[in-house]
């Protein structure tokens, strides 16, 4: 079974400041993507930003980017220029292509970001 | 476009009641997928739905069952509630099962009381 791990439970930088989130994950498989979702307190799951494992090439997404490192099986997300929008908890998750459509979400990490 | 929406908001019930949570998938989204997210944890799978047929399921009970119907909305039916049963259950919907993005609805948050 896949396993997505976040090793920081919280997190907290000065507005304008660069932030990376890690996680790493754990599966046999070669073929699958990966995603970052935030959650606001209003507690809708945002998609932010998807990964497919077979691109080398890092997924960007304006001010929102990753480090996929296929072989470490690790997948940080960078959030550049940060705003006090982008507080919110934010989850690693994990798709295989087997199988149901279903994501695998490591515990989360609550990210602040102080005027 | 009309996004995922889900109801009720909030529900209260007791132990050993039934619940039933509703969702509606975004225009044109016939795969809708359940998670219970409990507090201060990510969410886990509960089962998936593709054109009214159960497209695979999470590691939870049999009191835990649901429907699609055939414009794709969806129910999260609940038996013989527990305490554990408390947390916030969200719907997503994606564009089929080619399709890697789901889209989540707002939750509805349980308490089991």
């Amino acid at each position: 079974a896949q396993t997505v791990t976040q090793s920081q439970p919280e997190m907290s930088v000065q507005e304008a400041e660069t932030v990376t989130l890690s996680c790493t994950y754990d599966t046999s498989e070669s073929n699958y993507y990966l995603f970052w979702y935030k959650q606001p307190p209003s507690r809708q799951m945002i998609l932010v930003i998807r990964q497919e494992a077979y691109k080398q090439q890092n997924a960007t997404e304006n001010r929102f980017s990753v480090n996929f490192q296929k072989a470490a099986k690790s997948f940080s997300l960078k959030i550049s220029d940060s705003q006090l929008g982008d507080t919110a908890m934010y989850f690693c998750a994990f798709m295989s292509r087997q199988g149901a459509q279903k994501l695998v979400f490591g515990q989360g990490t609550r990210l602040t970001i102080n005027p | 476009e009309t996004g995922v929406t889900q109801s009720p908001t909030h529900l209260i019930k007791t132990r050993g009641q039934q619940v039933t949570l509703r969702c509606s998938s975004q225009s044109g989204h016939n795969t809708v997928s359940w998670y219970q997210q409990a507090l201060g944890q990510g969410p886990q799978f509960i089962f998936q739905y593709y054109r009214e047929e159960e497209n695979g399921r999470g590691n939870f009970p049999p009191r835990f069952s649901g429907l699609q119907f055939p414009n794709y909305s969806s129910e999260l039916n609940v038996n013989a509630l527990e305490l554990d049963d408390s947390a916030l259950y969200l719907c997503a919907s994606s564009l089929g099962l080619e399709s890697d993005t789901q889209y989540f609805g707002p939750g509805t948050r349980l308490t089991v009381l």
